[in-house]
């Protein structure tokens, strides 16, 4: 089965820090671009990060310099760091795969995983 | 960065009905434009990539049209299953942006 898993989520106080990881199985992991894609409670959708298969990196200006994205082929993981967490950031994240032949188009999205950034 | 508006917020329809779905880009994204659908409490799932291709599995009743910046998600006869939220998303550029979404309801 084609599956994406997201783990780490969970409450932090402002200025805190958190990984998420996300594990992929039932497809080519390592031939894939990854993504992570948030939804604020209530809200919609916001694109976060892009990581190719070679690893090129991409943000979205919110959390620029605050998130680091990466990747274990060997793995089959996907991880975000997230530092210098602010109430802003509290949202459900989604791991995206995109689809093998058309660019930034997600085909397979994890369950999610909540984080609450409170004091 | 390109900003997607979707219209209506909401559209109210009956099991059956035509739904006509609206995205609107602050700038031209020749075809690059990606439908998905979100039911509540689910994960979004893929409908429509590159304005008018069809996903995997997607039933025909789901169709889209559209080039540079105004775009029509349409479904032909709503089944049970389609009241959902529907948003748009652009992949011509940097950053990448999704539209604000439209809710699809029962009437």
């Amino acid at each position: 089965e084609v599956q994406l898993v997201e783990f780490g989520g969970g409450l932090v106080q402002p200025g805190g820090s958190l990984t998420l990881s996300c594990e992929a199985s039932g497809f080519a992991f390592s031939g894939r671009r990854m993504n992570w894609v948030r939804q604020a409670p209530g809200k919609g959708l916001e694109w976060v990060s892009h990581i190719s298969r070679e690893s090129g990196i991409r943000y979205a200006d919110s959390v620029k310099g605050r998130f680091t994205i990466s990747r274990d082929n060997a793995k089959n993981s996907l991880f975000l760091q997230m530092d210098s967490l602010r109430v802003e950031d509290t949202a459900v994240y989604y791991c995206a795969s995109e689809l093998e032949t058309t660019y930034h188009a997600f085909d397979i999205w994890g369950q999610g995983t909540m984080l609450t950034v409170s004091s | 960065e390109i900003v997607l508006t979707q219209s209506p917020a909401t559209l109210s329809l009956s099991p059956g009905e035509r739904a006509t779905l609206s995205c609107r880009a602050s700038q031209s994204i020749d075809n690059y434009l990606i439908w998905y659908q979100q039911k509540s409490g689910q994960a979004p799932s893929l409908l429509i990539y590159d304005a008018s291709s069809r996903a995997t599995g997607i039933p025909a009743r789901f169709s889209g049209s559209g080039s540079g910046t105004d775009f029509t998600l349409t479904i032909s006869s709503l089944e049970p299953e389609d009241f959902a939220v529907y948003y748009c998303q652009q992949r011509r550029s940097w950053p990448l942006t999704f539209g604000g979404g439209t809710k699809v309801e029962i009437k």
